[in-house]
C-alpha cells in the first residue's frame, strides 16, 4: 500500500531555531506539494515542485521558508528562523500527473509544529 | 481572492440523514471539482471528483452536484454515518500550465450524531 511518509510527525521547538521537515512521496510520483493546515487559514499551498523542479513557492514566507528535493525520493521544508506564528501542521502531498486531467493528490499524515 | 469559497463551516447531523456541503467559484477556466475527506490526525483523502461535463456524479451514498451555470457545486452524504464525522474541503484545480495544483476551500467540520 502505497503512502506518503512525512518525518517527524511532531516537532515541538523553540523561537529562533532550525526546523527541517521530510516527506518521501510515493514511488512514481512526479509532483510533490507543500501545504500549511491552521484553523483560521485551512490549507494553504506553500510550494510544489514538479520532477524535482520547483514551479511555484509563491505561497512561502520568502525569508525564512525553504523548500529543496535533493532527490526523487525526498522533499523537505525549512523553517529558518522558526516563530511562534509558524506553529501548524505542515502536509506533504504527492501525486502522478504528466497532463491536465491528472490531479489526484495523495497527502502524508503531516507534521505537527508547535513553535514556542 | 479566495478562490472557491466553502459553507457552511460547520454541520451537525443526525444519523441517518443528509448532509449537504456547498461550494461556489468565480473562475469559469476550472474544469476539475473535487471533494476531500480529513479525518483528525490525519492527512486529506480524496473523496469524489466531477468534470463539468456532467451534471451530478455519484459513488456509494456521496454524491457531487454541479451547476456549471451558478459556478457551484454541492457534496451530498446520504444516509449520514458517525463514522462520516470529519472535515470535508472542496477544490478547484488552475489549470492551463500549473495543471495538478488545488486551490481548496476552507473546510467543513460535519459532526453526525448516533
Amino acid at each position: 500500500d502505497a503512502r506518503v511518509t512525512q518525518t517527524p510527525r511532531h516537532k515541538v521547538t523553540e523561537m529562533g531555531q532550525e526546523v527541517t521537515m521530510r516527506c518521501q512521496p510515493i514511488l512514481g510520483h512526479n509532483t510533490v506539494f507543500w501545504y500549511r493546515q491552521t484553523m483560521m487559514q485551512g490549507l494553504e499551498l506553500l510550494a510544489y515542485f514538479r520532477n524535482r523542479a520547483p514551479l511555484d513557492d509563491s505561497g512561502m514566507p520568502k525569508d525564512r521558508f525553504s523548500a529543496e528535493m535533493p532527490d526523487a525520493t525526498l522533499a523537505t521544508l525549512k523553517i529558518q528562523p522558526s516563530e511562534p506564528r509558524d506553529s501548524a501542521v505542515y502536509f506533504c502531498a504527492s501525486g502522478l500527473v504528466r497532463t491536465a486531467n491528472q490531479e489526484t493528490q495523495y497527502f502524508g499524515p503531516g507534521t505537527r509544529l508547535l513553535v514556542l | 481572492q479566495q478562490q472557491v469559497k466553502q459553507s457552511p463551516q460547520s454541520l451537525i447531523v443526525q444519523k441517518g440523514g443528509i448532509s449537504i456541503i456547498n461550494c461556489a467559484y468565480e473562475n469559469t477556466a476550472f474544469d476539475y471539482f473535487p471533494w476531500y475527506q480529513q479525518f483528525p490526525g490525519k492527512g486529506p483523502a480524496l473523496l469524489i471528483a466531477i468534470r463539468p461535463d456532467v451534471s451530478e456524479k455519484k459513488e456509494g451514498r456521496f454524491t457531487i452536484s454541479f451547476n456549471k451555470s451558478a459556478k457551484q457545486f454541492s457534496l451530498h452524504i446520504m444516509d449520514s454515518q458517525p463514522g462520516d464525522s470529519a472535515t470535508y474541503f472542496c477544490a478547484v484545480n488552475a489549470g492551463g500550465t500549473s495543471y495538478g495544483k488545488l486551490t481548496f476551500g476552507q473546510g467543513t467540520i460535519l459532526t453526525v450524531h448516533p
